[in-house]
């Protein structure tokens, strides 16, 4: 199956800074990238949508300045979290589809973020 | 808006045993429904994807069925083993492969 790469797998930042989470299609092209967000015993819940070369379009609720996300290239979508706070700990997952995925959606392995 | 329900929450059984795990949505009008693995920590793994026009799908020791018209899709699991034990969650899919999650059904087998 198609393999999406998702980097790092955790990190641990003081409040006030920024965390870059990188999300790369390995064998695909990935027109399409979901990015969601998971606490602890809950579902995943969609932040937002990204088509490559476009702006992102958020989900009801998600701060666009605050998560800012780039889908620069049909391999990669980067998500960007802005002046973190504590609050913002949780677990990222990204995933991604293309032309060649038979509508089938490939996820990556998830970012835990911590904010100190 | 779609809501997705999955039952139990919870489940612990001996090894060997068959089960079946529950998922409900709320909205008929679906594009399909997957169902995934999740272990701590990662992310997650698509065991089966059923169509809307589909009534089940079959991997292996996996089954899944879909019964559109009443909102509801089974994942039944034969002679489950301790490797099984995961999270399935339960995701139905809507144009341009939007998924709405349900909560998960965490799955203990006991060797």
């Amino acid at each position: 199956g198609a393999v999406v790469s998702q980097h790092p797998s955790w990190v641990i930042c003081k409040s006030g800074t920024s965390v870059k989470i990188e999300c790369r299609s390995l064998d695909f092209q990935a027109t399409t990238m979901f990015w969601y967000r998971q606490f602890p015993k809950q579902s995943l819940m969609l932040m937002a949508t990204s088509n490559e070369g476009s702006k992102a379009t958020y989900e009801q609720g998600v701060e666009k300045d605050k998560f800012l996300i780039n889908h620069a290239s049909l391999t990669l979508s980067t998500l960007t979290v802005t002046s973190a706070h504590p609050e913002d700990s949780s677990f990222y997952i990204c995933s991604a589809y293309g032309p060649n995925t038979n509508e089938k959606l490939f996820f990556g392995s998830g970012t835990q973020l911590s904010v100190l | 808006k779609q809501e997705v329900t999955q039952i139990p929450a919870a489940l612990s059984v001996p090894e060997g045993e068959n089960l079946v795990l529950n998922c409900s949505f709320t909205d008929s009008a679906i594009y399909n429904l997957q169902w995934f693995r999740q272990d701590p920590g990662k992310g997650l793994t698509s065991l089966l994807l059923i169509q809307s026009s589909q009534r089940e799908q079959t991997s292996g020791r996996l089954n899944a069925s879909l019964d559109k018209s009443s909102g509801r899709s089974t994942l039944y699991i034969a002679a489950s083993q301790p490797g099984d034990s995961a999270t399935y969650l339960c995701a139905v899919g809507a144009s341009g492969s939007r998924l709405t999650f349900g909560e998960g059904t965490q799955l203990t087998v006991n060797p």
